[in-house]
């Protein structure tokens, strides 16, 4: 049981350049979601999906594309790399408690650091 | 919108000192709250959390009661180690999880 899994662990790019960042979970969780860590900013959401099939835009999508493969995989995908989009990228899954009113807790992946020169 | 606010740092600590970090929230409804650690180099990892009011989250010697009147989350251990330090992350969730901007928290010898 791996938990929480992406490639690449580090990532140099050009400004311009594209790439997709892998996510893959393997607790049989509905949701998953792509958040972005920077200094003194605490981590935020970039995309995520509810459900297998859905994505939607979170607080910070611009730039940013998301693909929904199947249930065990969401990646993430920069089309033109800007240099405001180095950081780090964290993904994560959740079982989500439809109709509940619980929120269970996020399990996180390793994170890929990216950097866009 | 949802907002999570706790304390600046960062806290340097000598080992078995005690410790809080303040966590406080804006939120409607009845969100869950959490605290996770993040270790340097590595992802998030949930440290505990609490599902409604009062609550009490515990885990490795580190607790948080959920308090809706002041709506607050305040973790606490009572003696920390060296290996306690890393960045502490309170959050909550109602359903997505919402950040605050982490705590640095150092142990030294």
């Amino acid at each position: 049981n791996a938990g929480v899994t992406q490639t690449p662990k580090f990532q140099v790019l050009k400004t311009g350049q594209s790439m997709t960042l892998q996510c893959a979970q393997d607790m049989n969780h509905n949701s998953m979601y792509w958040y972005r860590q920077d200094p003194g900013m605490g981590l935020r959401l970039i995309y995520y999906s509810a459900s297998e099939g859905t994505t939607d835009k979170g607080e910070v999508p611009n730039g940013y594309n998301v693909s929904r493969l199947n249930k065990r995989e969401f990646s993430l995908r920069l089309e033109s790399a800007a240099p405001s989009q180095t950081s780090v990228y964290f993904c994560a899954s959740s079982e989500t408690a439809a109709g509940s009113g619980v929120y269970n807790e996020q399990f996180f992946g390793p994170g890929t650091r990216l950097t866009v020169l | 919108g949802d907002s999570v606010t706790q304390m600046e740092g960062p806290v340097t600590l000598s080992e078995e000192a005690f410790l809080t970090i303040n966590c406080t929230y804006t939120a409607t409804g009845y969100p869950s709250l959490f605290w996770y650690v993040q270790y340097p180099g590595e992802g998030l990892q949930l440290l505990l959390k609490a599902t409604k009011a009062d609550d009490k989250g515990s885990n490795k010697g580190f607790e948080a009661t959920y308090r809706k009147e002041t709506t607050s989350f305040h973790l606490e251990k009572g003696s920390v180690q060296v290996s306690d330090s890393a960045v502490y992350f309170c959050a909550l969730s109602a359903p997505q999880l919402t950040f605050g901007k982490g705590t640095k928290l150092s142990v030294i010898p």
